[in-house]
């Protein structure tokens, strides 16, 4: 089945600091979404991808949807306290109403 | 969570009960997902509903999860005789009807399964 394969599992950054993870697959997917879950909370949708190449900003968070479809990344600017918490990958195969795969998460700690 | 309701929030069961968790979808959603995700892991995908039909139902264990979505009141995910390995967060996430540009897949804030 699809798998996706999501880098780093943690990191630990000083506030301030910019962040990035990835996340890779072996499938090609057709949408791209990337969540931010806090504990006891259900993931909330940070940025959508649609289209390969797709370049998308929300505030100081950036995405991108790779050439292949196989691979996206998140870059987080400035990082501050409140972005402390678990970002989650996910793909899809049919852009619209289908089942999501998602990558095991990266959790990221913030020293003040 | 943008309006995907669900509850009860934590639930707690013994061994050999049954788990009913309920989910509303968001106004307009026709689209009903049901995740799974153990502790310090990623969501699994369960089952996908619409109205009165499941859809997909790859990811539903074979023996004692079912889950319906009626023609009228919200999607149920139902356990019966629950196990200590059932013990998880369950979301329930909903989508607009395919075919509408950009429409994505939003999540509730989860059900927390404990079997004691």
């Amino acid at each position: 089945g699809q798998q996706l394969n999501q880098s780093p599992q943690s990191m630990f950054i000083q506030e301030g600091e910019d962040v990035s993870m990835n996340c890779t697959s072996s499938s090609i997917f057709n949408t791209w979404l990337w969540y931010k879950q806090d504990p006891g909370e259900g993931p909330v949708l940070l940025i959508a991808l649609y289209k390969a190449g797709e370049l998308t900003s929300n505030g100081r968070l950036t995405a991108q949807f790779g050439i292949t479809r196989k691979d996206s990344f998140l870059n987080i600017s400035a990082s501050i306290p409140s972005d402390v918490g678990i970002y989650f990958c996910a793909g899809q195969l049919i852009q619209g109403a289908q089942k999501l795969v998602f990558g095991q998460g990266t959790r990221l700690t913030i020293n003040p | 969570n943008a309006g995907v309701m669900q509850n009860p929030r934590h639930l707690v069961r013994r061994r050999g009960q049954e788990a009913r968790l309920r989910c509303s979808p968001m106004k307009g959603h026709s689209h009903v997902y049901w995740y799974r995700q153990l502790p310090e892991e990623g969501l699994k995908f369960m089952v996908y509903l619409q109205k009165e039909n499941i859809i997909d139902e790859s990811g539903m264990p074979k023996e004692r999860f079912s889950a319906e979505f009626p023609k009228e009141g919200p999607s149920i995910l139902r356990i019966q005789q629950v196990v200590r390995g059932d013990s998880a967060a369950y979301f329930c996430a909903s989508s607009p009807p395919a075919g509408l540009t950009g429409n994505t897949i939003y999540f509730g804030e989860g059900s927390w399964l404990t079997v004691v």
